[in-house]
């Protein structure tokens, strides 16, 4: 099974500030399968970036993924009041796995 | 409108049965593969059990293999989870989860907003 550990567990910014989230698999990560989801208290998660960097219908340029092999990262580059919540990274290149997320806090 | 609406959770004793099912609308149903996705109280995310737009390819976490079951009703537009010999770690929020794709791909672009099970002896 592929573990993926991600960093920082909390992260404490101000609106506007730029966000860089770290995704680790303990193996490579075929074809870049790699997600990204947002979810918010009292929410369902929501699918932000599917194939490592390829952004989900309807959201907005300022969330980017990069990476492959076993690193890869969500970038938020100004933070607006609605992104503060817990991001989830996801691989589905060998079954499917999810980090233990990251909380965006409001510092 | 897009929509999954989970149904059937609800408290039940360790050792017993609880069947979920999830309602599609909105989306033609049979052109994608479904999922669920679980969340325990206050934890993370974990994948359950996937199966394809025709049901020809199943999968299950190790967690839950040999307990629970997956299917679906294209007829209906409705997905359901058996779930047996419940155990208390089984405790958690219950998604459904549509795929991006027919395949058990693992891309979760439309979610429910999930059926509460709590297993307790």
């Amino acid at each position: 099974e592929i573990v993926l550990t991600q960093s920082p567990g909390t992260l404490s910014l101000s609106p506007g500030e730029r966000a860089t989230l770290s995704c680790r698999a303990s193996q490579s990560v075929s074809s870049g399968y790699l997600a990204w989801y947002q979810q918010k208290p009292g929410q369902a998660p929501r699918l932000l970036i599917y194939g490592a960097s390829s952004r989900a219908t309807g959201i907005p340029d300022r969330f980017s993924g990069s990476g492959s092999g076993t690193d890869f990262t969500l970038t938020i580059s100004r933070l607006e009041p609605e992104d503060f919540a817990v991001y989830y990274c996801q691989q589905y290149g060998s079954s499917l796995t999810f980090g233990g997320g990251t909380k965006v806090e409001i510092k | 409108e897009v929509q999954l609406v989970e149904s059937g959770g609800g408290l039940v004793q360790t050792g017993r049965s609880l069947r979920l099912s999830c309602a599609a609308s909105g989306f033609t149903f049979d052109d994608y593969a479904m999922h669920w996705v679980r969340q325990a109280p206050g934890k993370g995310l974990e994948w359950v059990s996937g199966i394809s737009w025709n049901r020809g390819s199943i999968g299950y976490a190790d967690s839950v293999k040999g307990r629970f079951t997956i299917s679906r009703d294209n007829a209906k537009n409705s997905l359901y989870l058996q779930m047996n010999s419940l155990r208390a770690e089984d405790t958690a929020l219950y998604y459904c989860a549509k795929d991006e794709q027919r395949l058990v791909l693992g891309v979760f672009d439309i979610w429910g907003q999930g059926t509460m099970v709590t297993v307790s002896s």
